[in-house]
């Protein structure tokens, strides 16, 4: 169990277009989700944390209007790259913790976004 | 913020030797996660430790959450080419109410490389 998908895989787009990546939790019911940023060689950088029905809580430094995440239900959560630019290229990686799981996250596959 | 100071960077190794690495943190934290990332891939959670002094294996993996709560380590027995990889250790915070939400920080990782 625990099992978290993402979807895309990889994406290729334009400078100027949005992207949505989707987080998805298959087997259990994820009460938070993170979204996380990965730089080549680097560790994972928190980007938000969201919770069910509610507004998510952005790690300072990180613009909510250019990073929009909504999470609808108790597995899905969506991150949306807005106005995309060649600087947001990264590797975004979703993670998701159940009820009792006790700060355990288990990770997404991640996303490689390349804007050109 | 609580940081996180993992050690070493980088290793590398033959194929059949033992393998230690370790974090350590200014302050105490309420859970130590060990993760494993496969290039491209998203983390994979190795080990979950949530008591002071506890000592837990998986498989040839071992990993003690320190008495102090600022410290942990990994050790890999017997190494093999698979264990390639970067190595995240991750701590949960006790913030002033003396719970954790959730959030992790996490070390910088120890990049492991295998000879065969």
């Amino acid at each position: 169990g625990a099992v978290v998908s993402q979807h895309p895989s990889r994406v290729i787009c334009k400078s100027g277009t949005s992207v949505k990546i989707e987080c998805r939790s298959l087997d259990f019911q994820a009460t938070t989700m993170f979204w996380y940023r990965q730089f080549p060689k680097q560790s994972l950088m928190l980007m938000a944390t969201s919770n069910e029905g509610s507004k998510a809580t952005y790690e300072q430094g990180v613009e909510k209007d250019k990073f929009l995440i909504n999470h609808a239900s108790l597995t899905l959560s969506t991150l949306t790259v807005t106005s995309a630019h060649p600087e947001d290229s990264s590797f975004y990686i979703c993670s998701a913790s159940r009820l009792g799981s006790y700060n355990e996250q288990f990770f997404g596959p991640g996303t490689r976004l390349t804007v050109l | 913020g609580q940081q996180l100071n993992q050690s070493p960077q980088s290793m590398f190794i033959q194929e059949g030797e033992d393998v230690s690495m370790n974090c350590t943190s200014s302050s105490i934290f309420n859970t130590w996660l060990w993760y494993k990332q496969d290039p491209g891939e998203g983390p994979v959670l190795l080990i979950a430790l949530y008591k002071a002094g506890e000592l837990t294996s998986n498989g040839r993996l071992t990993a003690q959450f320190g008495t102090t709560r600022k410290d942990s380590f990994l050790n890999i027995s017997a190494s093999i080419p698979s264990d390639v990889g970067i190595y995240f250790c991750a701590g949960a915070p006790i913030n002033a109410g003396g719970t954790s939400y959730g959030k992790l920080t996490f070390g910088q990782g120890t990049i492991l490389t295998v000879h065969p």
